[in-house]
């Protein structure tokens, strides 16, 4: 079953506005991390958050994590023509060792 | 490169036919995933090795069969497939610490149409 769920699921903006995606997720995690896709292409991870953790960054990329509301949120801060891809928030839930992804947001940056 | 390599990259089968599709990872990860990516739907955990052993099979339907030869190598055997099961296929591989989940590294994916 689905985990996380992203929102919004597509998005439009202009080349150095900034992007948000919001994830939300129904059980209780270890991590959670965000991963990009090129169309077609294999999933490339961005950065993890731990449950412990409240913020995180890792250049222009800023992730927040709030447990009580079960949700996290990805900033690209200044975005560029080439962040377009989709985007994914995936889980683990501690059931095993195994990741379990939202439907992602497909972002588009336009020059 | 992630150090996770699909082959093929492109597949087209029939209906009848008998095809593998490869995974291998020269990362020194024990954890090999198989995934599933459909236009249009979230991506589908398929089955999970750990140091060699399914640990996870989500009701994946018998036509597909996995085989994890050594903690390097992921095959995934199809079998009277249907045009439904036209997908991306994605390989991942990580660690494999039971309960601490790192990142997952993904290969290219193999795109397989079946006709």
């Amino acid at each position: 079953s689905q985990q996380g769920e992203e929102d919004p699921q597509a998005l439009s903006i202009q080349e150095g506005e900034n992007a948000t995606m919001n994830c939300s997720y129904k059980t209780s995690i270890n991590n959670l991390q965000w991963y990009r896709q090129n169309s077609g292409r294999g999933l490339v991870h961005l950065i993890l958050i731990r449950s412990n953790e409240r913020e995180k960054h890792s250049g222009r990329l800023r992730v927040t994590l709030d447990t009580s509301k079960k949700s996290s949120s990805l900033l690209i801060t200044a975005s560029r023509a080439a962040d377009t891809a989709s985007y994914f928030c995936a889980t683990d839930n501690n059931a095993g060792n195994m990741l379990t992804f939202g439907g992602g947001t497909r972002l588009m940056v336009k020059p | 490169e992630t150090g996770v390599t699909q082959t093929p990259r492109h597949l087209v089968m029939g209906m009848t036919n008998k095809k593998s599709l490869k995974c291998e990872q020269h990362l020194g990860h024990n954890a090999m995933y198989w995934y599933k990516q459909s236009a249009k739907k979230p991506l589908e955990l398929m089955f999970v090795y750990n140091f060699k052993e399914q640990t996870e099979n989500n009701s994946v339907p018998s036509r597909f069969s996995p085989e994890c030869p050594n903690s390097s190598h992921l095959f995934l055997h199809l079998h009277t497939l249907q045009p439904e099961d036209s997908a991306l296929y994605l390989c991942a591989s990580s660690q494999g610490s039971r309960g601490t989940n790192t990142e997952a590294f993904f290969g290219q994916g193999t795109r397989l149409t079946v006709v």
